[in-house]
């Protein structure tokens, strides 16, 4: 089915740990983003892609590295977890025009 | 900076109407979205508005005053499954999309 796929679905990190959250898109969409969620804080946007090679960072981009070299992928690299880490991160991809996001399901994380 | 303004929670009745309100500040504003998100599930958009007016999707409706940095989400016969949390979202010229905290909407029968 067509969409957004993350992987894992969970996930649990030691302090210190490093790591790699997938996400891929058969959409062909050009704009990707990663969010985290945490309750009551809403959706906050870690960093974000306009397209293939291009990326930039959004409101809490610390600690988090992001690459794109294909449209399809946009993984998201926590460098060395930490606890405030904690979170449930969201992939998410768009197409040009007034277009919302497509989410993918998800990836639960702890870091103990 | 960029930041948006929702009520945390709204309480309505099973076949009401309920309009959710969200004021925002921010700089090269392009549009406002709205999103739905059931508990445990992810966020499914639901409407864009990038000019002023009304649009109108369903049961679902969403308005925009771009003087006044102003935009609502206007749900109708309401239904038990409405019951959700409900998300502005700014994008601006940058192509970022920022959202508020959300709205938990509690329907009640």
């Amino acid at each position: 089915n067509a969409g957004v796929t993350q992987t894992p679905k969970f996930q649990v990190l030691k302090t210190g740990q490093s790591m790699t959250l997938q996400c891929a898109q058969d959409m062909n969409h050009e704009y990707m983003s990663w969010y985290r969620q945490d309750p009551g804080m809403g959706l906050r946007l870690i960093h974000y892609s306009v397209g293939a090679g291009i990326t930039d960072q959004g409101e809490v981009p610390n600690g988090y590295n992001v690459s794109r070299s294909t449209t399809e992928d946009f993984p998201l690299r926590l460098l060395s977890a930490a606890p405030s880490q904690t979170s449930v991160y969201f992939c998410a991809s768009r197409g040009q025009g007034p277009y919302g996001y497509t989410f993918g399901s998800g990836t639960r994380l702890t870091v103990v | 900076g960029q930041s948006l303004e929702q009520p945390s929670e709204v309480t309505a009745v099973e076949g009401a109407i309920v309009q959710i309100n969200c004021t925002y500040q921010t700089s090269g504003f392009y549009g406002l979205s709205w999103y739905q998100q059931h508990d445990g599930g992810a966020p499914t958009f639901l409407s864009y508005n990038a000019l002023d007016g009304l649009e109108e999707t369903g049961r679902f409706s969403s308005f925009l005053s771009r003087s006044d940095s102003y935009g609502y989400l206007l749900l109708q016969e309401l239904q038990m499954k409405d019951s959700a949390s409900y998300f502005c979202a700014v994008r601006n010229r940058d192509d970022k999309i920022i959202f508020g905290k959300g709205t938990r909407l509690h329907i009640l029968p």
